[in-house]
């Protein structure tokens, strides 16, 4: 069974840096995308950004753009999403999604990962 | 990049259909069989529902159906059940030179 576990709950003060992460487990696809997705306090689904697990094919939607960071460590099937200076704006809910690669379904998500971020 | 155009809700009572509707253009929805659904419960990660606009993944129930016609995508929700209510998100494979998925508006859906 594929799993996507990603790390706890998150309280940061503007300004500081964060990274956390996504372990996938239960799956042997050749090849993935892994992505990241934003959902605000009372609001919709907001794509962010997605990695190829295979090369550095990475691509970021514009709004996230010199925003945030995504990596993906092939030999720990983890992703991660980091920020180097947070904003109380960053606070939400942060999921990661796989899909297999060629198709553009998006079958697992993770448990999501909270990120409150005030001074 | 804009977000594709769902209605904010929708209601029917048990047992009835109701049918939600996923607004692009001829760049993303009516461009691709690509379009997915997702059903997201309060306080829970969303759910794959439809994916390539009419198909179910395995394990979802055939209450839950697809379509499209031109630019619009629709969700369709059948005999519906008090375990519906939740809010449903279409996503759309887009051509763009930055970012190739688009997420609609989201729409709750209301049991009475």
């Amino acid at each position: 069974e594929v799993q996507l576990v990603q790390s706890g709950i998150e309280v940061k003060k503007p300004g500081e840096s964060l990274k956390i992460s996504c372990k996938g487990s239960g799956y042997r696809f050749a090849t993935y995308w892994i992505g990241w997705v934003r959902q605000m306090p009372g609001t919709g689904l907001e794509w962010m950004a997605i990695s190829k697990s295979t090369n550095s094919d990475t691509r970021y939607s514009p709004s996230f753009q010199g925003q945030v960071t995504i990596s993906v460590d092939r030999s720990i099937t983890t992703a991660f999403l980091q920020w180097s200076s947070l904003k109380a704006s960053d606070s939400a809910m942060y999921y990661c999604v796989l899909a297999v690669d060629g198709t553009t379904r998006w079958d697992w998500w993770g448990q999501g990962t909270l990120v409150t971020v005030s001074s | 990049q804009s977000a594709l155009t769902q209605p904010a809700s929708v209601s029917g009572s048990p047992g009835q259909s109701i049918t939600i509707s996923c607004t692009g253009t001829s760049s993303d929805v009516g461009g691709f069989d690509s379009v997915s659904w997702y059903q997201q419960h309060p306080g829970k990660a969303p759910k794959l529902i439809i994916y390539d606009v009419s198909n179910r993944p395995s394990g979802v129930s055939n209450r839950f159906s697809g379509s499209k016609s031109d630019n619009t995508a629709s969700l369709t929700i059948s005999g519906l059940q008090a375990e519906d209510e939740a809010d449903y998100y279409c996503n759309s494979y887009r051509l763009s030179s930055t970012f190739p998925y688009v997420f609609g508006t989201g729409t709750t859906v209301t049991v009475l």
